[in-house]
């Protein structure tokens, strides 16, 4: 079957680094992505990766290793607006995403 | 970036009424559309994906003549809820693919929040 695991939760420190892990088994892989979601809103795009390495962007960096089927979402500088849940999905062989359960990320001051 | 807008963005409906959801792309061209729900405090759920001109095809355990959807042109897909019940109050969340991009991203509609009483 096809799986993706993230943490359910984790909480961070305003102005720390946080890194949230993302593992994967899907059938085939097309690229995985990153979303940010806030409470009641829909899901906005973070990152995209499809070959080995880091990915950055601004505050934010994204990993991966695909012949360890995983992948790191990396937050500096953390801002209470970071406040949010994190999805990681993978696209299979039929380009359709496989969504993981999210992680909630908690700022506190 | 490309737009999917979702249409109402809230609606409130009676027991066994009907809801229609509009999603359109906005700027782009969308092949394929999909539609997700969420319940609270849970990932996205997929319910079916469709692609332009052809039946949409839908995930296990969801029914296709209560979610009926339609996907009749490139930049619009409606998602009509049959005789709503309240355990269907959910939050519904449409999203397109540009098929012409690099990578394929799935672009989101900001969401229909849908309550049954």
């Amino acid at each position: 079957g096809q799986n993706i695991d993230q943490p359910t939760e984790m909480t961070a420190t305003e102005g720390a680094i946080v890194q949230i892990n993302c593992t994967y088994q899907t059938s085939g892989f097309n690229g995985l992505f990153w979303y940010q979601q806030h409470a009641g809103e829909a899901p906005t795009f973070l990152s995209y990766n499809v070959l080995d390495g880091l990915e950055e962007k601004g505050r934010f960096s994204s990993f991966l290793s695909r012949s360890k089927g995983y992948s790191y979402l990396l937050l500096k500088e953390l801002q209470m607006k970071d406040s949010a849940s994190y999805l990681c999905a993978v696209r299979d062989s039929n380009y359709q995403l496989i969504w993981g359960a999210g992680t909630k990320l908690i700022i506190k001051p | 970036g490309a737009v999917v807008s979702q249409h109402p963005s809230w609606v409130i409906c009676k027991s066994g009424t009907s809801v229609k959801i509009e999603c359109r792309s906005l700027d782009f061209q969308a092949t394929t559309m999909f539609w997700y729900r969420q319940f609270p405090k849970q990932s996205l759920m997929l319910m079916a994906t469709s692609n332009e001109g052809s039946k949409a095809t839908y995930e296990q355990g969801v029914e296709k003549d209560k979610f009926l959807i339609n996907h009749a042109s490139l930049t619009l897909s409606t998602l009509t809820v049959t005789s709503a019940h309240p355990e269907d109050s959910s939050f519904y969340i449409c999203s397109a693919r540009d098929g012409t991009g690099d990578h394929y991203e799935q672009y989101f509609g900001p969401g229909t929040r849908l309550t049954v009483t």
